[in-house]
């Protein structure tokens, strides 16, 4: 079962530019994560927002959550080459397990 | 170091051969859990546990088994692997389903 959905699927951009990622999901949820997965490692996690909270920073990353629209963004400004990687949006949808989209592919140019 | 560790991190196999990858993790977590990840179809869930002798299907559990005899370990079994089980394995763990999970650094698959 899809939950969230990431969108763009790819995305190109040169070092120095924001990069925005969306993710659309389907029911209530208690909290949506972010993970960045470099080619072929394991996630790691990003950030986490709950359900009551619209907007978190973390360093050069900004996450909001708008509950009415079932969908939130990433953000990352001022992008690097290392930020390179594919970037997965995960929500609980109300139960005891994750549910994780097909990933947006961030590629930046030096 | 808190991790998750996974054994063996590449495999070769043929049709029919079990084989069991390991997972470990050193963070005391309650929640582990399996994934599959396959192109154009993101992360998939295998099995979870939320504890020591809890175990319950995820999302594409045939084919495969788990056991969780101890708090920290979370095998992986496939008692008779088919090509389709081909594919990049995570294992992931963390203090409850819906809360950050650490991720292994996976183990990548192929049954000929």
């Amino acid at each position: 079962s899809q939950q969230g959905e990431e969108d763009p699927q790819a995305l190109s951009i040169q070092e120095g530019e924001n990069a925005t990622m969306n993710c659309s999901y389907k029911t209530s949820i208690n909290n949506l994560q972010w993970y960045r997965q470099n080619s072929g490692r394991g996630l790691v996690h990003l950030i986490l927002i709950r359900s009551n909270e619209r907007e978190k920073h973390s360093g050069r990353l900004r996450v909001t959550l708008d509950t009415s629209k079932k969908s939130s963004s990433l953000l990352i400004t001022a992008s690097r080459a290392a930020d390179t990687a594919s970037y997965f949006c995960a929500t609980d949808a109300n139960t005891d397990k994750l549910i994780f989209g097909t990933g947006t592919r961030l590629q930046v140019f030096p | 170091e808190a991790q998750v560790t996974q054994n063996p991190r590449y495999l070769i196999t043929v049709t029919g051969k079990k084989l069991t990858v390991t997972c470990s993790q050193n963070m005391n977590h309650e929640y582990m859990s399996w994934y599959r990840q396959d192109p154009g179809l993101g992360l998939r869930q295998i099995y979870y546990s939320m504890n020591v002798e809890v175990t319950d299907k995820g999302d594409v559990p045939e084919g495969y088994k788990v056991s969780r005899k101890e708090k920290r370990n979370f095998p992986l079994i496939l008692e008779s692997p088919s090509p389709n089980q081909t594919s990049l394995y995570f294992c992931a763990s963390s203090l409850s389903g819906f809360e950050t999970q650490y991720f292994g650094p996976g183990t990548r698959l192929l049954v000929l």
